[in-house]
């Protein structure tokens, strides 16, 4: 089964402070994808990566930066928190073409 | 470009009673299109999957869905609910890019079982 796996469940900062959502994925996947889920609104795609080092704006960007310098590793960074980030985030990754397999989320409350 | 309505925000059925989730679709080409389900403080799982094969999709948990080209829908069902099935449930439909699928999420149905 493939595993992918966010380093924390929930997560509390403080508006201005640098927050890292980390994402691992266990089956060599070339995909990964940074979600936010808020109610109402479904999944909104933030950044996604096809290869390591290569980053793609989904459409959602402003206010996030990610990171891919491995290739089972895909980080979130919020660059200065703020409160109208708060919401559940989501990774997912996939093989081209196959479905994506999700992450159990990171559910992030900026005070 | 794709897109995504889901019909209802919110589902109740009872327990043993049909279960019918609505979902019609906007696409410029042939579409993929999936049903996730998430259970509470859980990731989303695949249900079940069309990809130009079947019309007729079966899924996971008893769960099926149908491909209507004419109605550009894509309705999820299930002949008899379960307490277990009591979750959110997002049809999303596949838009290419050059490498990989982008994903376009419904804004969800929330499926409520009662005993």
């Amino acid at each position: 089964d493939v595993k992918v796996t966010q380093s924390s469940r929930y997560l509390v900062k403080r508006t201005g402070e640098k927050v890292f959502l980390e994402c691992v994925q266990d089956m060599d996947h070339e995909n990964m994808f940074w979600y936010r889920q808020d109610p109402g609104l479904g999944l909104r795609l933030i950044y996604f990566s096809y290869d390591v080092k290569m980053k793609e704006k989904g459409d959602i960007p402003e206010g996030y930066s990610v990171s891919r310098e491995k290739k089972e590793r895909f980080s979130l960074i919020l660059e200065s928190a703020s409160t109208n980030q708060t919401s559940m985030y989501l990774c997912a990754s996939t093989r081209r073409n196959q479905p994506q397999h999700f992450g159990d989320g990171t559910r992030l409350s900026i005070l | 470009a794709q897109s995504v309505t889901q019909l209802d925000s919110h589902v109740s059925v009872s327990e043993g009673t049909p279960v019918l989730l609505r979902c019609n679709y906007s696409s410029s080409y042939s579409p993929s299109l999936f049903w996730y389900v998430q259970h509470p403080n859980k990731g989303l799982q695949l249900l079940l999957k069309y990809t130009s094969a079947a019309t007729l999709v079966k899924g996971i948990n008893g769960f099926e869905a149908e491909f209507k080209k004419s109605e550009t829908s894509f309705h999820l069902t299930k002949p008899s609910a379960h307490m277990s099935d009591a979750a959110e449930y997002f049809c999303v439909v596949s838009g290419r890019m050059e490498y990989g699928n982008k994903l376009v999420f419904g804004a969800g149905t929330i499926l409520r079982v009662k005993s």
